[in-house]
């Protein structure tokens, strides 16, 4: 059964601050690792997806590695700001018809500003 | 813009009542819709595969009588809460794959608070 762990559970920054969250799922049979955001009480937002071949992806001031053989990926995040204030989850999923997702236990992030 | 909307976005009901949340793709079609259940600072379980035109796929612990899932057309699946009760009190979130966009992202609904009194 796949199990996906998220480290830290909570993280306080200061502005400007560079940081890194790190997620760890324990079946290396991956299809794709995608990082999202989540604000208080709202829905999900995709920032990054990285393919299982891949071994990054980046948007802006976000940057996401993954290595699939050890089990573990990364969001780094550049030049921190208090609107990257949220929750971050990373999930990986199986693939095939239904890609179901397995959602990890989230990072709570506040950049003080 | 939102690509998935979900409706309601809170709604609070009696014990003993039942609730339907509604989950649209707009602007294209999604032949499978996922329910997703957040329990206060915890992370998102998946509840069940919403599939268009069949039943829907359970979790192990989810109770399909109590949580009936209906995917009629191919931009709307229903979650229904039958019977509610203080203890399903959480944060529904629906999701949708969109192969046809080139990769496989998930984009999901604003979700929707519920509590039951």
């Amino acid at each position: 059964k796949q199990e996906v762990t998220q480290i830290p559970a909570a993280l306080s920054v200061p502005e400007g601050e560079n940081l890194v969250l790190n997620c760890s799922f324990t079946d290396s049979a991956i299809y794709n690792l995608q990082w999202f955001r989540q604000d208080p009480g709202k829905g999900l937002t995709s920032l990054l997806l990285i393919q299982s071949s891949q071994r990054e992806q980046t948007s802006g001031r976000l940057n996401a590695s993954l290595d699939k053989s050890s089990g573990r990926s990364t969001l780094y995040i550049a030049a921190s700001q208090p609107g990257d204030s949220a929750t971050y989850l990373c999930a990986v999923s199986r693939g095939g018809a239904t890609n179901k997702l397995i959602f990890g236990t989230g990072t709570l992030l506040a950049v003080q500003p | 813009g939102a690509v998935v909307s979900q409706h309601p976005s809170w709604v609070i009901c009696k014990s003993g009542t039942s609730v339907k949340i509604e989950c649209r793709s707009l602007d294209f079609q999604a032949t499978t819709m996922f329910w997703y259940r957040q329990f206060p600072k915890q992370s998102l379980m998946l509840m069940a595969t919403s599939n268009e035109g069949s039943k829907a796929t359970y979790e192990q612990g989810v109770e399909k009588d109590k949580f009936l899932i209906n995917h009629a057309s191919l931009t709307l699946s229903t979650l229904t809460v039958t019977s509610a009760h203080p203890e399903d009190s959480s944060f529904y979130i629906c999701s949708a794959i969109f192969p046809t966009v080139g990769t496989k992202n998930a984009f999901f609904g604003q979700g929707t608070r519920l509590t039951v009194v």
